[in-house]
């Protein structure tokens, strides 16, 4: 149990356009979901905290319009990187938290992407 | 100063050898703490969670010294599949947030 997917797993796009990047929770309900970009030979950064049917609550030096996160129900939570740039190229993660402690996430596969 | 420190490495272990390295922390008022295992390119899995008394599985060891604000692992008869990234993860209830060290890198050779 407690699966999480991603989709796509990775995308390459051109500057200036948008990607929209999925995470679901499989078997239970996530009431918690997390995003976390993580750059080549560096840590996991926690980007932004969504709970279902409310905004999402962005880390300090993230922007919250270019990195649009929508988490509309207890299965599914998306962020669109908007508008994006070469630096904007990483390895995004998302989590899960469903009933559970907050320290108990799940963690997606992972999208890569490139942007050229 | 990084609010969870790590030595990048790479370690690099003779298969059946024992390894060990620890990871600081700068907020006493951390309450958990976690060891988890990223391979590359993949995302991190739970390796284990690090008790105050000490605790173990398997071959992983997991010390926990809070008066020096820090944690250690220790990998004993190393395989080659432990070759992997080490994460040492704090959670503080302020914040409601995981927060990763920058991982070791082990690798073990035959």
């Amino acid at each position: 149990g407690a699966v999480v997917s991603q989709h796509p797993s990775w995308v390459i796009c051109k500057s200036g356009t948008s990607v929209k990047i999925e995470c679901r929770s499989l078997d239970f309900q996530a009431t918690t979901m997390f995003w976390y970009r993580q750059f080549p030979k560096q840590s996991l950064m926690l980007m932004a905290t969504s709970n279902e049917g409310s905004k999402a609550t962005y880390e300090q030096g993230v922007e919250k319009d270019k990195f649009l996160i929508n988490h509309a129900s207890l299965t599914l939570s998306t962020l669109t990187v908007t508008s994006a740039h070469p630096e904007d190229s990483s390895f995004y993660i998302c989590s899960a938290t469903g009933d559970r402690e907050i320290y108990e996430q799940y963690f997606g596969p992972g999208t890569r992407l490139t942007v050229t | 100063r990084k609010e969870v420190e790590q030595d990048p490495g790479p370690f690099n272990v003779p298969e059946g050898a024992t390894v060990a390295f620890n990871c600081t922390y700068s907020n006493s008022a951390s309450q958990s703490f976690f060891w988890y295992r990223q391979d590359c390119r993949k995302e991190p899995k739970l390796l284990m969670s690090v008790y105050s008394s000490g605790n173990e599985d398997g071959r992983f060891t997991a010390q926990l010294n809070r008066a020096s604000q820090y944690i250690s692992l220790l990998i004993r008869d190393s395989k080659l599949s432990d070759s992997a990234t080490y994460l040492c993860v704090v959670y503080k209830a302020a914040g409601n947030k995981l927060t990763f060290g920058g991982g070791t890198r082990v690798l073990v050779k035959p």
